[in-house]
């Protein structure tokens, strides 16, 4: 079954950029029938979602975040990607990467991954 | 953007007991809406889909309904394993996707 991992350093310093990736194992980042997102959750608070691509590249991201997100796909690598620059304290946060048929909900998720803004 | 709002923020309930948590959309999301748990440490789960639609592997217990602006999602009688933070997520008008707060079900 199709499995979501995401790695990535666990400690940023404010101003720098976050970079994390997700790996897709059994299953193909390619398929035309699935979004790939990333997903937030700040300590003790709700879920934020923050951005997709398409397999063919195309993403949108949340009007919220929009100047500071970007996300990739590298489809050799059956894997995508984000970066968020310029990131501060309110950044901290367990970063899910998670998947969605088109029109769909969220059905598979990764475990997440604590990224903690300090100096 | 739809605004989702979930009441209550916290439900105490024992176990053995039904839970009705409500969430409702700013504007309508037809029958859009999804219902996920999640445990502490833990990602979220999928548990409901198409507002009543339960997700592969989800206990019977669990049911949802409503449609345009006002959903529930029930547990029919609490499981020690039930007590969690549950989120509403509309997928209607996206992007952007829109969660709820939350709801927390705890033990009475």
């Amino acid at each position: 079954q199709v499995q979501l991992q995401e790695s990535g350093p666990g400690l940023v310093k404010p101003s720098q950029s976050l970079s994390l990736t997700c790996t897709v194992s059994g299953g193909s980042i390619s398929s035309s029938d699935y979004y790939w997102s990333w997903i937030r959750q700040p300590p003790g608070k709700g879920l934020e979602w923050i951005g997709y691509i398409y397999y063919s590249g195309s993403t949108y991201y949340n009007p919220s975040l929009k100047s500071r997100v970007a996300i990739s796909v590298d489809t050799s690598k059956n894997h995508f990607s984000l970066k968020l620059s310029s990131v501060t304290a309110a950044d901290t946060a367990v970063y899910y990467c998670a998947r969605a048929p088109q029109g769909g909900a969220f059905d598979i998720w990764g475990q997440g991954t604590m990224v903690t803004v300090s100096s | 953007e739809i605004v989702m709002t979930q009441s209550p923020a916290t439900l105490s309930v024992s176990p053995g007991e039904r839970a009705t948590l409500s969430c409702r959309a700013s504007q309508s999301v037809s029958s859009n809406l999804a219902w996920y748990q999640q445990k502490p440490g833990q990602a979220p789960r999928l548990l409901i889909y198409a507002s009543s639609t339960r997700a592969t592997g989800i206990p019977a217990r669990f049911s949802g309904s409503g449609s345009g602006t006002e959903f529930t999602l029930t547990i029919s009688s609490l499981q020690s394993e039930d007590f969690a933070v549950y989120y509403c997520q509309q997928y209607n008008n996206w992007p952007p996707w829109t969660f709820g707060q939350g709801t927390k079900v705890e033990i009475k």
